[in-house]
């Protein structure tokens, strides 16, 4: 099945930073790519989605880069703030396009 | 509207129990989703409905059964809680096939299995 693989597990930036979070995936027949957003206490949420079709997607601050060959995306985050702190978790479609199979997750911590 | 609704938030249960989780959507989605969050290892699949009346396996469904009696309700049960079944569960739903549609999730139950 699909194997979602995330790195770094934790981030630690300053204000301001840039930071970015890379993901590969297994099955070549994934198309689409969501990234969430955790708050402490509460369920991942949607922050931006990529489809197979387009290599970059942007959202103001943040933006999603996708290399299907390599079978890898990443999200990036600009001008990074302390409320951008939370839990990211990429996601892939399983081979059956009928779940999203998640990343392991990275914290991302933004200190002022 | 609601959402996602996970009932209950928080649960302690002795090694052997058996209980049920349950997770009520009120946005007429088709698929429903469990997922648990343990330290490290993110969200796993437990299981899923693409219907009323469907279930499938997903990752980790060992342990666990579900029933999807009603569109809008979709039940998770554990028959004999362990203790490696402590964890944080979280519902989710989307409207479609998981391809190209948002996942709502719920905001979890947290179980502890003593």
């Amino acid at each position: 099945g699909e194997n979602v693989e995330q790195h770094p597990s934790t981030l630690s930036v300053q204000e301001g930073d840039s930071a970015v979070i890379k993901c590969t995936y297994s099955d070549s027949a994934s198309n689409y790519f969501p990234w969430y957003k955790q708050e402490l206490g509460k369920g991942p949420q949607l922050i931006i989605d990529i489809r197979s079709n387009v290599g970059e997607k942007k959202d103001q601050r943040i933006a999603v880069t996708l290399n299907k060959t390599a079978k890898h995306f990443s999200l990036h985050i600009t001008e990074t703030q302390p409320e951008d702190s939370a839990v990211y978790f990429c996601a892939a479609i399983n081979q059956a396009g009928t779940a999203l199979i998640f990343g392991k997750g990275t914290t991302l911590s933004v200190s002022s | 509207n609601a959402g996602v609704t996970q009932t209950p938030k928080f649960r302690v249960l002795k090694t052997g129990q058996s209980m049920t989780l349950l997770c009520a959507q009120d946005m007429n989605h088709e698929y429903m989703y469990w997922y648990r969050q343990d330290p490290g290892m993110g969200l796993r699949l437990i299981h899923y409905s693409v219907g009323e009346g469907t279930t499938a396996k997903g990752e980790v469904p060992d342990g666990y059964n579900v029933s999807r009696l009603k569109k809008q309700n979709f039940l998770l049960g554990l028959e004999s809680a362990a203790p490696s079944q402590t964890s944080v569960y979280f519902c989710a739903s989307t409207y479609n096939r998981g391809l190209g549609t948002e996942a709502f999730f719920g905001q979890g139950t947290r179980l502890t299995v003593v």
